[in-house]
């Protein structure tokens, strides 16, 4: 069973404090996604890595994914109000459409 | 841009009731899928179709049936609703951006509650 694990699951923090959240699996992706979901809503694709070590940098928000394509970041400078949701991180094994999806981390940014 | 479309939003049924969830969208994606999201448990993959006239299970398929006579439109019925269906359901159509990444595109959600 691929699994892809997400953590923290839950992170409630003051604005403009950094943090990372952090996807990792046993597993080689092809690709990696990150996702952003608010309540109400179906998630948002923030961005999609590919390359092993490669780091995409989204304003104030950073992605990496690992070397060996097994694991992925997200880092958050000076976060913000409007970072508030739920981070969803999803893999892509052998690029057939179907994805490995994390449990997500809530993340709530207090002002 | 209309992207993906799922009615209804919100919808309460009795148990043992049946309903259809529509799903369609405009971008002409092969691939579409049916997921259902719990607390604390992520998305599970309910159904998926990579074409039209093509549909295959998920990690979740009981109790959920789907077709896929044209390759905008994606329904999910649900045949005798339980409370364990109780969860918010997402319609998503997927593409590849080059190298094979698939990207996927959610609708807003129907939240579904089975009493």
């Amino acid at each position: 069973t691929q699994l892809l694990e997400q953590s923290p699951q839950f992170l409630s923090i003051q604005e403009g404090e950094n943090l990372t959240v952090y996807c990792n699996s046993s597993s080689v992706f092809s690709s990696l996604q990150w996702y952003r979901q608010e309540p109400g809503e179906g998630p948002v694709l923030l961005v999609t890595v590919v390359t092993g070590g490669e780091v995409k940098k989204l304003k104030r928000l950073t992605f990496q994914f690992g070397d060996a394509r097994k694991d992925s970041s997200l880092h958050i400078t000076a976060a913000q109000p409007g970072d508030t949701g739920l981070y969803l991180c999803a893999g892509d094994v052998d690029s057939n459409y179907q994805l490995i999806w994390g449990a997500g981390t809530k993340l709530i940014i207090k002002p | 841009n209309a992207g993906v479309t799922q009615t209804p939003k919100f919808q309460v049924l009795k148990t043992g009731q049946s309903m259809t969830l529509q799903c369609a969208q405009d971008m002409n994606h092969e691939y579409m899928s049916w997921y259902r999201q719990d607390p604390g448990m992520g998305l599970r993959l309910i159904h998926y179709s990579v074409g039209a006239g093509i549909t295959d299970q998920g990690e979740v398929p009981n109790g959920y049936n789907v077709s896929r006579s044209t390759t905008e439109d994606f329904p999910l019925r649900l045949l005798s609703a339980a409370p364990s269906q109780t969860s918010v359901y997402f319609c998503a159509s997927s593409s590849h951006r080059g190298r094979g990444a698939t990207e996927a595109f959610f609708g807003q959600g129907t939240r579904l509650t089975v009493v």
